[in-house]
Parts: C-alpha cells; sequence; structure tokens
C-alpha cells in the first residue's frame, strides 16, 4: 500500500523560500504515475502546484509557475517542492498526492496528511 | 481556465435520506475528466469518483457520479453518519495539463 509523508520547515519568512519533501513508501517515485503538489487554503481552497512524472517531466500551475520548481530523489524515493519569493498569500496546508492513470482517466487517488506552512516574520 | 461552481454550498439532511450534489462547469468536461473527493476534518481528500462515474476502490455503492458536458452530479443514495464532511468536485485538462478544484459543498448533519 503506498502512502505519502510530507515533511518540511513549518513557519518561513516572508520574501524566503518554501522547501518540502514527500516521502514515498509502498511503492516507487520511479514508477509510471505523477507526483503532484497540492496545496488548501481558506481564501483559495485546493489549488493545485504542481507535478512530476518518473521520467522528470514537470508540469506546474501557470499562476505559480515563476517561483515553483518540483523535482524526485529515486535514490531517497522521494520528491520536493521548492516555492520562492513567498508571501501570506502562501501560507496553506500542502499536500503531496499521487496523480494515478484508471485507462485513459486520472485522478489524485493517494494524498499524504498535509503539512501546514505558514510564512510570517 | 475552467471553473468549477458547486452547490450547494451547504446541505443539511439527516441519515438514511438521499443527497445530490452539484458541480457545474464553466465550459464543457472534455473525456468526462471530472472527479470528486470527500473531505473531513484534519484529513486530506479521499478520491470517491474519477471520470464522472467510476467509483474508486473501496468507496461504498451508495455513492455515485453521473453527468457530462458541464453539469454534473454526486449522489449519496443512503447517508451514513461518516458521510457528513465535505465534498470537491475537481477536473482535468489533458493538454495542458492543470488541475482545478470546485470550492466545495459542505453536508452537514441536520
Amino acid at each position: 500500500q503506498v502512502k505519502l509523508q510530507e515533511s518540511g520547515p513549518g513557519l518561513v519568512n516572508p520574501s524566503g523560500t518554501l522547501s518540502l519533501t514527500c516521502s514515498i513508501s509502498g511503492g516507487a517515485v520511479s514508477s509510471s504515475n505523477w507526483w503532484s503538489w497540492v496545496r488548501q487554503s481558506p481564501r483559495k481552497g485546493l489549488e493545485w502546484i504542481g507535478e512530476i512524472y518518473h521520467n522528470g517531466e514537470t508540469y506546474y500551475n501557470p499562476s505559480l509557475k515563476s517561483r515553483v520548481t518540483i523535482s524526485a530523489d529515486k535514490s531517497k524515493n522521494q520528491f520536493s517542492l521548492i516555492l520562492t519569493s513567498v508571501t501570506a498569500a502562501d501560507t496553506a496546508v500542502y499536500y503531496c498526492a499521487r496523480r494515478r492513470r484508471f485507462g485513459d482517466l486520472f485522478a489524485f487517488d493517494i494524498w499524504g496528511q498535509g503539512t501546514m506552512v505558514i510564512v510570517s516574520s | 481556465e475552467i471553473l468549477l461552481t458547486q452547490s450547494p454550498g451547504t446541505l443539511s439532511l439527516s441519515p438514511g435520506e438521499r443527497a445530490t450534489l452539484s458541480c457545474r462547469a464553466s465550459q464543457s468536461v472534455s473525456n468526462n475528466y471530472l472527479a470528486w473527493y470527500q473531505q473531513k476534518p484534519g484529513q486530506p481528500p479521499r478520491l470517491l469518483i474519477y471520470g464522472a462515474s467510476y467509483r474508486a476502490t473501496g468507496i461504498p455503492d451508495r455513492f455515485s457520479g453521473s453527468g457530462s458536458g458541464t453539469d454534473f452530479t454526486l449522489s449519496i443514495s443512503r447517508l451514513e453518519p461518516e458521510d457528513f464532511a465535505v465534498y470537491y468536485c475537481q477536473h482535468y485538462v489533458s493538454s495542458s495539463p492543470m488541475y482545478t478544484f470546485g470550492q466545495g459543498s459542505k453536508l452537514e448533519i441536520k
């Protein structure tokens, strides 16, 4: 059974860099799935941030693209999120999730428990 | 970007009743790339339905999804106490790709 666990600082300074890691157990980051980051805040609800495929291919939400980098480390079986130049608007619960293919269809079928990140000095 | 509007914002029902939640897209959803999730306080979203009508693994058959084009529905035939939660629809655009979520519908105990 695949499980995901987010980790990283819970407090980030304004204008600083948010860095989170998602560790995968029971499965491999190198498998044929997309590995995604989604955040949730009272202001914007659920918002997809971006994703990475096992071959390193990445896609990002256009509204965040200039500030986001998602990478994967096969040796550690984890993938990571970097969000630069953060503001209070980036305060949210950050989830990592697996986007799985069901034939020609897709959905986020496995989610981490989420980690709260507050942007504040 | 396709916007998803869910209604009602809050639905108050009793256990045993039937719930019907709506998700309306601002443009036609191609290939029924529409999913539904359930979220309880302090928990991540849980996949219920993908492809508009396919139940995810382990989801009870009292949950069903329907619709096409711009109008989609999540129905819960007989509410159990554990079904009271917030429900989100989500759309996927393959060409970008891009994923958007609705603002959620809260199902509360009457």
